[in-house]
């Protein structure tokens, strides 16, 4: 079993509308999530981390976290054509470690 | 303030050649990690750092791969001998230990062995 599961997708949403990402693990002793977007071609940058059950906003962005189920999400409100891209979720697993996902690939059209 | 540097960018090289990464993290950082990312089984981390100490490097695919951090401004990923499945992008990453496990990521040095 991994560690951190993601869909792969992609993920279609129209512009302007909510995108929802998901994401599970299966380490109930993880303290600390985080999102990375990473652009073709690009390294991965950090959008988000969350350390608390509950919601987290960030402009466009809110990460869930909901430690009991062991998922995390990140929705982005008012989805862009530029929000398309390959979103890693990643969950501490140990000191400074981070264990991510596949990713999940968001498609936002015009 | 400068960010992870990462060279070679990219890298084409022949099967049975000695590959050398390397890596400049961000000053200050006490963590560095090395990471692999590939299509089929996304980010992996390899090995990481702390004061430039080893800490874990169960990630690590085989005796081919090695990595050092001769001091905290310096870090070498080495593969010998290098063969096609190790084509892959190779992320250095670093971070503090007073920002959590937050991690900021190089540019990534693109690798393709043929």
């Amino acid at each position: 079993q991994k560690e951190v599961e993601q869909n792969s997708g992609p993920l279609s949403v129209p512009e302007g509308a909510i995108a929802s990402l998901n994401c599970t693990y299966s380490d109930r002793g993880s303290q600390s999530f985080f999102w990375y977007r990473q652009y073709s071609g690009k390294s991965p940058e950090l959008i988000m981390f969350i350390y608390s059950n509950g919601d987290k906003e960030d402009g466009r962005f809110t990460a869930q976290l909901n430690k009991a189920s062991q998922y995390v999400s990140l929705l982005i409100r008012d989805s862009q054509p530029s929000d398309s891209a390959t979103y890693l979720c990643a969950v501490n697993g140990g000191f400074q470690k981070l264990v991510f996902g596949t990713g999940t690939r968001l498609l936002v059209s015009p | 303030d400068a960010g992870v540097i990462q060279s070679p960018r990219h890298e084409v090289t022949e099967m049975g050649q000695e590959v050398t990464l390397r890596c400049k993290p961000i000053s200050g950082h006490d963590y560095l990690f090395w990471y692999r990312q590939t299509m089929m089984r996304g980010l992996e981390l390899l090995i990481y750092f702390n004061n430039n100490v080893p800490i874990d490097d169960s990630g690590m695919p085989e005796d081919r791969f090695s990595a050092k951090m001769p001091n905290a401004s310096f870090s070498t990923l080495k593969i010998q001998p290098s063969e096609p499945r190790d084509s892959a992008v190779y992320f250095c990453a670093s971070g503090r230990t007073s920002s959590g496990n937050t991690i900021y990521f190089g540019e990534g040095s693109w690798l393709t062995v043929v």
